[in-house]
Formats: C-alpha cells, sequence, structure tokens
C-alpha cells in the first residue's frame, strides 16, 4: 500500500485562486517532500519539512507538517496557468533507509 | 553541468533483449535510486543505494539488476525484457536538501 495518500485526487481552480493539497502517511517519518510533475516531464523537487518541523515557506508554496495526524499539506497560493501539473507527497520513513515512498499524486488544473 | 542526466532517453526495444539504462550524477551524493513510473502505480522504487558497492532492492525489483561500481553512475539492467517492464524510469539521488530526479527514460517493450 502507499504510504504516501495525496487527497484530492483532482483539483481545478481558477487563475489566481489557492490551491490546497493534502498528504496522509502511515508510519514515522524522518521528511516529508513534495514534488511536481508537469505532464510528460519529470518530476521537480519543490520543498522538503523534517519531521521536527511544522511549516516551510518557498516562494508562494506553503507546506505543513502534523506529525500527530501523519499528515501534510501543500498551498500553492495566487494560482497560474503554469501551476498545472500533478503533485506527489513523498515520505522518507524512520529506519527506512533513506528510501522514498511516493503517493499516486494530485492533478491540479489551473484555468485562465 | 551539475545535476544528475539519464540515458537513452527514449529506448524502444524487444521481449528477451537486455537494456541498459544509465544514470549520472554529479553532486557526489551517497544514496541513488531507480523508480518507475506507470499509471494508476505512482512512483515504485526499484532498487536503490546507498554507497558504491552497496546495494539493495526496493519494492519491485524482479526482472532487474543494478549495479554501483564508482559513486556517480548507477545503471539498471533489464536482463531480459518483458512488455511488463514499459514504462518510464526515473533515477534519483539524495542529499541533504532532498531527493532529486533525473529526466527519466521512457522504455518500450515489443
Amino acid at each position: 500500500s502507499q504510504q504516501g495518500e495525496e487527497d484530492p485526487q483532482a483539483l481545478s481552480i481558477q487563475e489566481g485562486e489557492n490551491a490546497t493539497m493534502n498528504c496522509s502517511y502511515k508510519t514515522s517519518i524522518n521528511n516529508l517532500q513534495w514534488y511536481r510533475q508537469n505532464s510528460g516531464r519529470g518530476l521537480v523537487h519543490l520543498i522538503l519539512i523534517r519531521s521536527n518541523e511544522r511549516e516551510k515557506h518557498s516562494g508562494r508554496l506553503r507546506v505543513t507538517l502534523d506529525t500527530s495526524k501523519k499528515s501534510s499539506s501543500l498551498l500553492i497560493t495566487a494560482s497560474r496557468a503554469a501551476d498545472t501539473a500533478s503533485y506527489f507527497c513523498a515520505t522518507d520513513a524512520a529506519g527506512g533507509g533513506n528510501k522514498l515512498t511516493f503517493g499516486t499524486g494530485t492533478q491540479l488544473k489551473v484555468e485562465l | 553541468d551539475a545535476g544528475i542526466t539519464q540515458s537513452p532517453r527514449y529506448k524502444i526495444t524487444e521481449t528477451g533483449r537486455q537494456v541498459t539504462l544509465m544514470c549520472h550524477q554529479t553532486w557526489s551524493h551517497s544514496y541513488m535510486f531507480w523508480y518507475r513510473q506507470d499509471l494508476g502505480h505512482g512512483l515504485r522504487l526499484i532498487y536503490y543505494s546507498a554507497a558504491a558497492d552497496i546495494t539493495d532492492k526496493g519494492e519491485v525489483p524482479d526482472g532487474y539488476v543494478v549495479s554501483r561500481s564508482k559513486t556517480e553512475n548507477f545503471p539498471l539492467t533489464l536482463e531480459s525484457a518483458t512488455r511488463s517492464q514499459t514504462s518510464v524510469y526515473f533515477c534519483a539521488s539524495s542529499g541533504t536538501s532532498g531527493e532529486f530526479f533525473g529526466p527519466g527514460t521512457r522504455l518500450t517493450v515489443l
């Protein structure tokens, strides 16, 4: 089973709106990472949040981590059409030997 | 240029043939990984390596072989390709700021 599960599976918003994606996982982690993948392209690393951190910002991205609920959220503020992509969370499980486990992703569509 | 590269980017082969996918990184990261990405399954780990000459199986290792004689290279070999190995393959390396992916190799097995 997937360690990271994203929610929702698909999200459609208007340009300028905020987009929030959630990720739940099952075991203790060292860190959680978010990636973006444009259609037919490779994965782009967005942000890494460690298990002892609760919130991180990078530009228009805001990531939160709640280890008690085993969940994370990715907020993209003031979305743009160029943000249209699939977004994946990946967890580095504690004691897992630096291996990442990916969820199946959230497909975000930002319409003009 | 610093980064992680994969070759070839596209490959078409036939069932039963041996195929090797190459991965090269310039960061001297200790950890390297191979994933495959298929519709409905997301990314699944095939093999990973903690350092040169140290490799271990991931979630879906059957039908694949890896080696890591040098820190910067991590080739993935399909010893006898099957149609079920048609996929997009991503190599990655891991540093303190995260895990970074190559551009992918799209492999089609006919």
